[in-house]
């Protein structure tokens, strides 16, 4: 069982729509990260949230912590081929150790 | 380059045989953790350690073992290999325990067994 569940699962667009994925859980975290994979390569963190509401962009890329910090979403603007990926989100508790990941979301972007 | 380096790549090997993944760490990180990738599952926390020590434990199987040593890098044991085991397994480190600091990961080792 998964303590993180993203959605969609696989996601097919073509360049220039607008894109959100979703990281859904029944559990509080004290911090949630985004990270992309691309294929052959470990992930690569994208960005971290800490406070419940908390909004961060990142260029077209748009993150936002829910207000109980159960959840969280990713919105990319006018995706771009290079936006290609393996989307994951990963939440952690304050004790510091265990880091759980969602089950990924798979992003094409199609030129 | 995230700076963490795993060995080797890629491992292809036979059912019941045992292997050693190899994980050395950024430098200057105390932390380690250990990952597996399947294509079904996701990526799945096995172990971590911090400094040597074991600090959590994960989905790992009683077939599994891992450990840090003393100049930081981890192996990560296999043995008695399944074709179930087949998976990317992933290391990643950090400077210490403090959350919400980020896991720098390796490039994996893809690891097949027939």
């Amino acid at each position: 069982t998964q303590l993180l569940e993203q959605s969609p699962q696989f996601l097919s667009i073509q360049e220039g729509e607008n894109l959100t994925v979703y990281c859904n859980s029944s559990s509080v975290f004290s911090s949630l990260q985004w990270y992309r994979q691309e294929p052959g390569e470990g992930p690569v963190l994208l960005v971290t949230v800490v406070t419940g509401g908390e909004v961060k962009k990142l260029k077209r890329l748009t993150f936002q912590f829910g207000d109980a910090r159960k959840d969280s979403s990713l919105h990319i603007t006018a995706a771009q081929p290079g936006d290609t990926g393996l989307y994951l989100c990963a939440g952690e508790h304050d004790t510091g150790n265990q880091f759980y990941f969602g089950t990924g979301t798979s992003l094409t972007v199609i030129p | 380059d995230s700076g963490v380096t795993q060995t080797p790549k890629h491992l292809i090997t036979a059912t019941g045989q045992r292997v050693t993944l190899r994980c050395s760490p950024r430098s200057g990180d105390l932390s380690v953790y250990w990952y597996q990738q399947s294509l079904d599952q996701g990526l799945q926390f096995l172990i971590q350690y911090y400094n040597g020590e074991e600090r959590a434990k994960g989905n790992i199987l009683e077939r599994f073992s891992a450990q840090q040593f003393p100049d930081l890098h981890s192996e990560l044991n296999l043995s008695s290999l399944e074709l179930g085991d087949s998976a990317l397994y992933f290391c990643a480190s950090r400077p210490g325990t403090a959350y919400n600091s980020p896991l720098h990961f390796g490039n994996g080792t893809r690891l097949t067994v027939t």
